[in-house]
């Protein structure tokens, strides 16, 4: 079984519409992080999470919230999707003395109409 | 801040050395790692230097050079599979906290 899994793998939604992307990991680490892909622009940081109380914002994180149900479990919303959010979306978990060696979800391909 | 610079693209052929530079811009500095990913699929973590120098593993290996504020990841015997994005990264300054990645360096490898 994968160690870091994302529900769900394709959504295609429209504009307007509230979106929640799950992310469940069996790896035991603290540390979580949700990134966005867009051609050309590499991983960008939405949010990060260092355990079930300290959650963080990342460099794009307007339009996006989180939630840290527990230590395997962090989920992204888009309350209100728009178009310019369409993109691939990536969660990963780290080791808090580790966080240059990152494992990644299979990422979860969302489209906004 | 925190910058870094890698090729956009770099094209190679089968059973050749390929090596992809990472420049980086940052007030702080803890290492840099090297992660792949095969077209629409999860990034995976290559590797990470700490210190100056070359480190090895299998085909792949990384080689940092602190005081140019510089890297590469090297790859030999390249394998058609070897065809992907490649990634820079660092951590960021502040706590040690998040990663920093490049835009991507996309590798074509032909027969």
């Amino acid at each position: 079984d994968a160690d870091v899994t994302q529900t769900p793998r394709n959504r295609i939604t429209k504009t307007g519409k509230r979106i929640m992307l799950e992310c469940s990991q069996t790896k035991g680490h603290d540390r979580m992080y949700w990134y966005r892909q867009d051609p050309g622009l590499g991983l960008r940081l939405i949010y990060y999470s260092f355990d079930v109380k300290d959650i963080n914002k990342g460099e794009i994180s307007d339009g996006y919230s989180v939630s840290r149900q527990a230590q395997a479990k962090f989920s992204l919303s888009l309350e209100s999707a728009i178009p310019n959010q369409t993109a691939l979306y990536f969660c990963a978990t780290s080791d808090p003395t580790r966080i240059d060696e990152q494992f990644f979800g299979p990422g979860t391909r969302l489209t906004v109409l | 801040g925190q910058s870094l610079e890698q090729p956009s693209e770099v094209t190679a052929v089968e059973g050749a050395i390929v090596q992809i530079n990472c420049t980086y811009q940052t007030s702080g500095f803890y290492g840099l790692s090297w992660y792949q990913q095969h077209d629409g699929g999860a990034p995976t973590f290559l590797s990470y230097n700490a210190l100056d120098g070359l480190e090895e593993t299998g085909r792949f290996s990384s080689f940092l050079s602190r005081s140019d504020s510089y890297g590469y990841l090297l790859l030999q015997e390249l394998q058609m599979k070897d065809s992907a994005s490649y990634f820079c990264a660092v951590p960021r300054r502040e706590g040690y906290s998040t990663l920093t990645f490049g835009k991507g360096t996309m590798l074509l490898v032909s027969p």
